[in-house]
């Protein structure tokens, strides 16, 4: 399967600034996908975003708050935009190596204070 | 829409004994369908899947999960717990629009008492 890194592991930041956070894969994938996870709370889709076109943004995130890269078909960033303590969450990445196998990323473990 | 209901929060079990999570599905299609663990401070992992093909599906660790589709259920099972099975657990369907996004269930955690 493939190996997902994301920096950073986690972060610790103040309300009202904004964060990026990085996605590398050790493989060539074509679908990418941005989860959140709120404490205690099972993970909610963000967005997928697929190399060469635009990402494409669940219900309730915007990209606005959420702008989303994909440069090429190893590496994605998601940003979390004015930050406030609601978007405190793990922000996971994940990817489609085949068909119905999706692996994730280890996650990213925010704090807004 | 698909969707996925685990129907117990918690779940607390001796070790040596059997695991049962329960997980029921709904779908207007034949569903792909998957098990996924999360322990403590590390990420997801894929625990089995099943995908129209055998109804019982083994998976890592011991794990196996039965697909039955008159009682639209994805049960997961292990004869024997072991501590290290202490996680949280999500039952996951996937979305059968354009977009194959995974629909994950609420959550289950499994706890292991000595």
């Amino acid at each position: 399967s493939a190996v997902i890194s994301q920096k950073p592991s986690r972060d610790i930041c103040q309300r009202g600034t904004s964060l990026t956070i990085q996605c590398q894969v050790d493989s060539q994938v074509t679908m990418m996908f941005w989860y959140r996870q709120q404490p205690g709370q099972s993970l909610t889709l963000i967005a997928t975003a697929n190399q060469g076109s635009e990402a494409t943004y669940e219900s309730g995130f915007v990209i606005d708050k959420f702008p989303i890269s994909r440069p090429n078909l190893t590496f994605s960033t998601l940003t979390v935009s004015n930050m406030s303590p609601e978007d405190s969450s793990i922000y996971l990445c994940s990817v489609e190596e085949g068909p119905d196998e999706q692996y994730f990323g280890p996650g990213t473990r925010l704090t807004v204070t | 829409a698909q969707s996925v209901t685990q129907l117990d929060s918690h779940v607390s079990v001796s070790e040596g004994t059997p695991v049962l999570l329960r997980c029921n599905y709904s779908s207007s299609y034949s569903p792909s369908l998957f098990w996924y663990v999360q322990h403590p401070n590390k990420g997801l992992q894929l625990l089995l899947k099943y995908t129209s093909a055998a109804t019982l599906v083994k998976g890592i660790n011991g794990f196996e999960a039965e697909f039955k589709k008159s009682e639209t259920s994805f049960h997961l099972t292990k004869p024997s717990a072991h501590m290290s099975d202490a996680a949280e657990y999500f039952c996951v369907v996937r979305s059968m629009d354009s977009s194959y996004k995974l629909i994950f269930g609420s959550g289950t955690r499994l706890l292991v008492r000595p």
